[in-house]
C-alpha cells in the first residue's frame, strides 16, 4: 500500500524566511511519481511539480526548490524568502506510473502542511 | 482555457437527503478522477472515469454513491441518503490520456455539510 507523511501540520514564517516542507512516502513500486499541489483559500488545488522516480535531480523554480532523496524516500520542498502569498495548504502526493499506453492514476495524498507566512 | 469547474460550491443539506454535486471536466480530458477530503484528514481517492467507463472505484466508500459520467463529458456524484460522515470537501480533477503519469488538474472543490 502507497502511503505519504506529512508531519508538519502547520507552520508559520515571517516574511522572507526560508522555510522547508517535509514529505516522506512509501511504496512498494519501482516506478512510481510523486507530486506537490498547492491549497490557497480559494479552495483549488494548484499543480507545482512532478518527479519522477527516476529522476533525482534536484529541481529549482523561482523561490520553489525540490529535494527528491530515494534513499530516505523523501520529496522536500522548499521555499526560500517566503512571501504572504505563499500562504496556503500544501499537499505532497504519490502515484504509481503505468506501462507505455497507460494514463494518470489515482493519486495518495498526505495530510497537508498549512503554511501561514506574517508580513 | 475553462479550468475543471464544480458545482455547487458549498452545500448545506439535512441527513437523509439526497445531494448531487457536478463537476465539468476541461474540455478534451478523457480521465476524471472524484477525491474526497473529510476534515482534518487526507485527500483520498474515489473513483476514476477513463471517458465514460468507471476504470476504479475502488475508493467509493458504500452504495450511497453513485457517480455517473454519460457521454464521457462531465461528471454528477449523487450521495443519496446523506450521512453526517459523508461531510467534507469534494474534489474533481481531470487529465488527459497519456502514454506516462501527466499532472491532473483540480477544481475548486465541493464542501459538503450534512446537519
Amino acid at each position: 500500500a502507497q502511503k505519504v507523511t506529512q508531519a508538519q501540520t502547520e507552520i508559520s514564517v515571517v516574511e522572507k524566511e526560508d522555510v522547508t516542507l517535509d514529505c516522506v512516502y512509501e511504496t512498494r513500486d519501482t516506478t512510481y511519481y510523486l507530486f506537490w499541489y498547492k491549497q490557497p483559500p480559494s479552495g483549488e488545488l494548484v499543480f507545482l511539480i512532478r518527479r519522477n522516480s527516476f529522476d533525482e535531480q534536484n529541481e529549482i523554480s523561482g523561490r520553489y526548490s525540490w529535494n527528491f532523496q530515494k534513499s530516505t524516500s523523501s520529496f522536500n520542498f522548499t521555499i526560500t524568502a517566503s512571501q504572504v502569498v505563499d500562504s496556503a495548504v500544501y499537499f505532497c502526493a504519490l502515484s504509481e506510473a503505468r506501462g507505455s499506453g497507460g494514463s494518470n492514476y489515482k493519486l495518495t495524498f498526505g495530510k497537508g502542511t498549512l503554511l501561514t507566512v506574517n508580513p | 482555457e475553462a479550468g475543471v469547474t464544480q458545482f455547487p460550491s458549498h452545500s448545506v443539506i439535512e441527513k437523509g437527503q439526497t445531494v448531487t454535486l457536478r463537476c465539468d471536466p476541461i474540455s478534451g480530458h478523457d480521465n476524471l478522477y472524484w477525491y474526497r477530503r473529510v476534515m482534518g484528514k487526507e485527500i483520498k481517492f474515489l473513483l476514476h472515469f477513463v471517458k465514460e467507463s468507471k476504470q476504479d472505484e475502488s475508493g467509493m466508500p458504500n452504495n450511497r454513491f453513485l457517480a455517473e459520467r454519460t457521454g464521457g463529458t462531465y461528471s454528477t456524484l449523487k450521495v443519496q441518503p446523506a450521512e453526517l460522515e459523508d461531510s467534507g470537501v469534494y474534489f474533481c480533477a481531470s487529465s488527459p490520456l497519456s502514454h506516462g503519469n501527466t499532472e491532473a488538474f483540480f477544481g475548486q472543490g465541493t464542501r459538503l455539510t450534512v446537519v
